[in-house]
């Protein structure tokens, strides 16, 4: 099956600092990726569909000046954290449609975990 | 609107059977099924689109009634290896986007 690969699958950092984490199709491509956020015992919620060459679209009360999506190639979309805080914090994953439309299977990233101190 | 699913959460024996219900308010194409360990990345147990279908392999099963947008999860003999987090993951017809059901957390005893 398709592969989706994240990076890094954990960082730390300090409050008020940016973190990027970048998200891969191994042997696919992706014009379309998902971004998700998952808070401990909690479901995964859809942030933002990542669009190749063009703008992300957001999940209403997901913020766009601070979560940065970029999806300049059809394998790699980035999401950069700005000024991070301890609210922050949480379980990040992509995906990736294998077909290019999201009613076909989903592939996951292994995920990242952030921890803003 | 998130797709709710019922129970949040339920504890079995090994050998018991359990069903975990997905309901969404949106008109659904498709409905995947996922389980999910603590601190991994879901893991794909299988898809299901429009048309009623329904699929299994080994002992997990699904259905999906597309005019109830409607999908359950049919877990028999269940085995400790089931423990986990399950998801159904949704894509609603005409729109662009794929979002989770709310869960449902499984746990098997020996």
């Amino acid at each position: 099956g398709a592969v989706v690969s994240q990076h890094p699958s954990w960082v730390i950092c300090k409050s008020g600092t940016s973190v990027k984490i970048e998200c891969r199709s191994l042997d696919f491509q992706a014009t379309t990726m998902f971004w998700y956020r998952q808070f401990p015992k909690q479901s995964l919620m859809l942030m933002a569909t990542s669009n190749e060459g063009s703008k992300a679209t957001y999940e209403q009360g997901v913020e766009k000046d601070k979560f940065l999506i970029n999806h300049a190639s059809l394998t790699l979309s980035t999401l950069t954290v700005t000024s991070a805080h301890p609210e922050d914090s949480s379980f990040y994953i992509c995906s990736a449609p294998g077909s290019g439309n999201p009613y076909n299977e989903q592939f996951f990233g292994p995920g990242t975990r952030l921890t803003v101190l | 609107q998130q797709p709710v699913q019922s129970p949040q959460a339920v504890i079995l024996r090994e050998g018991e059977d359990a069903v975990i219900n997905c309901s969404s308010s949106k008109a659904l194409y498709s409905v995947h099924w996922y389980r999910q360990k603590h601190g991994e990345a879901p893991v794909f147990l299988m898809i299901l689109l429009k048309g009623g279908e329904q699929k299994g392999h080994e002992k997990i099963s699904a259905s999906f009634n597309e005019k109830k947008q409607q999908s359950s999860l049919y877990l028999t003999a269940s085995q400790l290896s089931y423990s986990g987090t399950y998801f159904c993951g949704t894509a609603t017809s005409g729109t662009y986007k794929y979002i989770f059901g709310t869960g449902t957390r499984l746990k098997v005893l020996a």
